[in-house]
């Protein structure tokens, strides 16, 4: 069973600081990970996705994240945050590509 | 932004009564999802679709059933509405499992209340 595990619901940071969204996951097959973003009343974006290859993926919006398979992990980062950048952030795995499992998401508020 | 029209973005209605929403594609695209988004659960599967007529269960889809008689609509029926379903519902679709395409792309939601 894949599962995603999002630490922190809510994260605040100032604007010009840098983002750190942290995202844990639980598969038994290499994963294909991926971040998506919310804004208000709207549907999911893609913002990034790792299938194989270059561990460091970039995405949209000046993110990027890191592919770490000794920790399970694919944190989020942007190294300067933008107020623009406020939304829910969710990640997620699949391993067959039908099905895909999210995170309970990180919602990322920036203060002026 | 990808061609998906999720109707209606808001209903409110009644326990016990049967309710459908729609999900309409204009990209052409295979794959079809239904999801609900809950606080603190995120976005969990209720159903997909893999072709026309050809659907399979998600994690959650006790009390919803699903059907897609056409390529471009994909119907999610709740056959008899709880409070529990109160939920938004969010309808995704993809090109292709294969993960080289496989991205989905989100319609912008229906906000369901059950009362």
């Amino acid at each position: 069973a894949q599962s995603v595990t999002q630490l922190g619901s809510h994260v605040s940071v100032s604007e010009g600081a840098l983002v750190l969204l942290r995202c844990n996951y639980s598969s038994s097959v290499p994963p294909y990970l991926f971040w998506y973003v919310q804004y208000p009343n709207q549907g999911l974006q893609l913002l990034l996705k790792y299938t194989t290859g270059a561990t460091l993926v970039k995405g949209i919006n000046g993110f990027e994240a890191e592919f770490k398979k000794s920790e399970t992990s694919f944190h989020l980062t942007k190294p300067s945050a933008h107020m623009s950048d406020a939304a829910e952030y969710f990640c997620a795995v699949s391993d067959t590509g039908n099905q895909f499992y999210f995170g309970t998401g990180t919602s990322l508020t920036v203060i002026p | 932004d990808a061609g998906i029209t999720q109707s209606p973005r808001h209903k409110v209605t009644e326990t016990g009564t049967p309710v459908t929403l729609r999900c309409h594609q204009t990209e052409n695209h295979r794959y079809m999802y239904w999801y609900r988004q809950d606080p603190g659960h995120g976005l969990r599967l209720i159903h997909y679709s893999y072709g026309v007529k050809d659907t399979d269960k998600g994690e959650v889809s006790d009390g919803y059933s699903v059907s897609r008689s056409k390529t471009e609509d994909f119907l999610l029926t709740l056959e008899s509405a709880t409070s529990s379903q109160t939920s938004v519902y969010f309808c995704a679709i993809s090109e292709s499992p294969m993960v080289a395409k496989n991205i989905q792309y989100f319609g912008a939601g229906t906000r369901l209340s059950v009362l």
